[in-house]
C-alpha cells in the first residue's frame, strides 16, 4: 500500500520560510493535500495539488511537486507565531477507495 | 467547501461502556470517512460510510466494534462499543464531494478510564 513519509519536527524564527517535505510511494497518487492540526483542532484543509502539476502559489503558501522523485513539499513565506502547528500530508490513490493516507506529520515552531 | 459538526467533542467514558459520535455535514455529500488519530499519531482510516449500503471496514478495523450508520447524504455516526483505555483516541470524520477533496470536523477527543 502507499507509505508516506515526513520530518518530525521543523523549527524556524518568525519571518523566515519554512518548508516541510514529504515523500510518498505510489505513483498513481492523483491528489495531494496539506493539512494543517492546531492544538485541540481538527484538520484544516491548507492546499492541495493535481498530479499533473508542478507547483502550486496560495498566498504565503507555495506547493511543489517532483513526480519522479515522489516529493511534495510546502512552502510557508514570513512564517508567523500563528503558523506553529502539526502540518500532515496526505495522498490521493487512483483508485476506487478516495480515501486519503496521512503522513505522520511535521510539528511546525516558529520562535519569535 | 463543506462544513463539518462533530458531536459530542470530548468525552471521558467507562471501560466496557460504548459512545455514539455524529458527524453532520452542512451540505450532501456523496463520500463520508470516519479516521482514528491515536496520541501524538497520525490519522488511521477506520472505515468509509456509504449510504444505503453497509460501511466498508479497513484491515484491523470491525463492524462489531465500530459500527457506522448513514442515513442520509447529510448525517453519520460511528460508535466505539465496549471500550477499552486503548480506545482512547481522537475520531474525526471527514466528508467529500466526488471524493477529491475532503474536509474534516473538529474530532472527538475519547478519553476510556
Amino acid at each position: 500500500g502507499e507509505d508516506v513519509e515526513q520530518s518530525l519536527f521543523l523549527s524556524v524564527r518568525e519571518g523566515d520560510s519554512s518548508v516541510i517535505n514529504c515523500t510518498y510511494t505510489d505513483s498513481s497518487s492523483t491528489y495531494l493535500y496539506w493539512y494543517k492540526q492546531e492544538p485541540g483542532a481538527g484538520l484544516q484543509l491548507l492546499t492541495y495539488i493535481f498530479s499533473n502539476m508542478d507547483m502550486k502559489q496560495d498566498q504565503r503558501l507555495t506547493v511543489l511537486l517532483n513526480k519522479k522523485d515522489k516529493h511534495l513539499s510546502l512552502r510557508i513565506a514570513d512564517t508567523q507565531t500563528g503558523d506553529s502547528a502539526i502540518y500532515f500530508c496526505a495522498v490521493l490513490m487512483d483508485t476506487g477507495r478516495r480515501a486519503l493516507t496521512f503522513g505522520s506529520g511535521t510539528r511546525l515552531q516558529v520562535q519569535p | 467547501s463543506a462544513v463539518i459538526s462533530q458531536k459530542p467533542s470530548r468525552d471521558i467514558c467507562q471501560r466496557g461502556t460504548s459512545l455514539t459520535i455524529q458527524c453532520q455535514v452542512d451540505s450532501q455529500v456523496t463520500m463520508m470517512f470516519w479516521y482514528r488519530q491515536q496520541p501524538g499519531q497520525s490519522l488511521t482510516l477506520i472505515a468509509t460510510a456509504n449510504q444505503g449500503s453497509e460501511a466498508t471496514y479497513e484491515s484491523g478495523f470491525v463492524i462489531d466494534k465500530f459500527p457506522i450508520s448513514r442515513p442520509n447524504l447529510t448525517f453519520s455516526t460511528l460508535t466505539v462499543s465496549n471500550m477499552s483505555p486503548e480506545d482512547s483516541s481522537i475520531y474525526l470524520c471527514s466528508a467529500g464531494q466526488g471524493g477529491n477533496i475532503q474536509y474534516f470536523g473538529a474530532g472527538t477527543r475519547l478519553s476510556v478510564l
